[in-house]
């Protein structure tokens, strides 16, 4: 079975700094999406950002940005120049056996302090 | 606007009693999904459904019940043999591998 693994159950940034939220996930999966989906306090998730595992280049979505390691099975996400706006849980997500079913890690619970 | 709505956004459930939690979508999106939100669990998948009248149990399907009789509903039931069903949950629907709108969320209490 997948598995999606966030060992950062919180972190925290001061304002305008850089932080990074750490992904492990585990498929038997050759071409598949990775996502990050960001929650706020609101509770509506909102999709982040997305990487396709065939591509080797990284994506972007303007302060956002993925480090994709397929070997290792990592999936991490940098965001820059932090903004209050950014708090939030975050949840690390990867289809679960080739369907269009989703399998999501535990959260990462943000916080960007001013 | 395209998009999906769940509603009610709170609802008290009485020990014993079942209850109806409603997801309608506008987006034309044949995927359907309902996962249930506890505190330092993430999110975990109740039911889906892919298409019109089918669906499979997800993870957690023990004490729920769906129906798919229309593209545009998923409501998802809380039985009385759902003996912790306090928790957020959460409705989606897609057309892409994961790519998932979601609802807003009801919020279930036993009272």
């Amino acid at each position: 079975a997948q598995t999606v693994t966030q060992s950062q159950p919180e972190m925290s940034v001061q304002e305008a700094e850089t932080v990074t939220l750490s992904c492990t996930y585990d498929t038997s999966e050759n071409n598949y999406y990775l996502f990050w989906y960001k929650q706020p306090p609101s509770r509506q998730m909102i999709l982040v950002i997305r990487q396709e595992a065939y591509k080797q280049q990284n994506a972007t979505e303007n302060r956002f940005s993925v480090n994709f390691q397929k070997a290792a099975k990592s999936f991490s996400l940098k965001i820059s120049d932090s903004q209050l706006g950014d708090t939030a849980m975050y949840f690390c997500a990867c289809p679960q056996g080739g369907s269009e079913k989703l399998v999501f890690g535990k959260g990462t619970k943000l916080t960007v302090n001013p | 606007d395209g998009g999906i709505t769940q509603s009610p956004k709170y609802l008290f459930r009485k020990e014993g009693q079942n209850v109806t939690l409603s997801c309608e979508q506008n987006l034309n999106h044949d995927a359907m999904y309902w996962y249930r939100q506890d505190p330092g669990q993430g999110l975990r998948l109740i039911y889906y459904s892919q298409i019109v009248n089918d669906f499979q149990k997800g993870d957690i399907a023990e004490g729920y019940s769906v129906s798919r009789e229309k593209k545009e509903s998923f409501p998802l039931t809380v039985t009385s043999a759902q003996k912790n069903p306090t928790a957020f949950y959460l409705c989606a629907s897609s057309f892409l591998q994961g790519l998932y709108t979601f609802g807003s969320g009801t919020r279930l209490t036993v009272v």
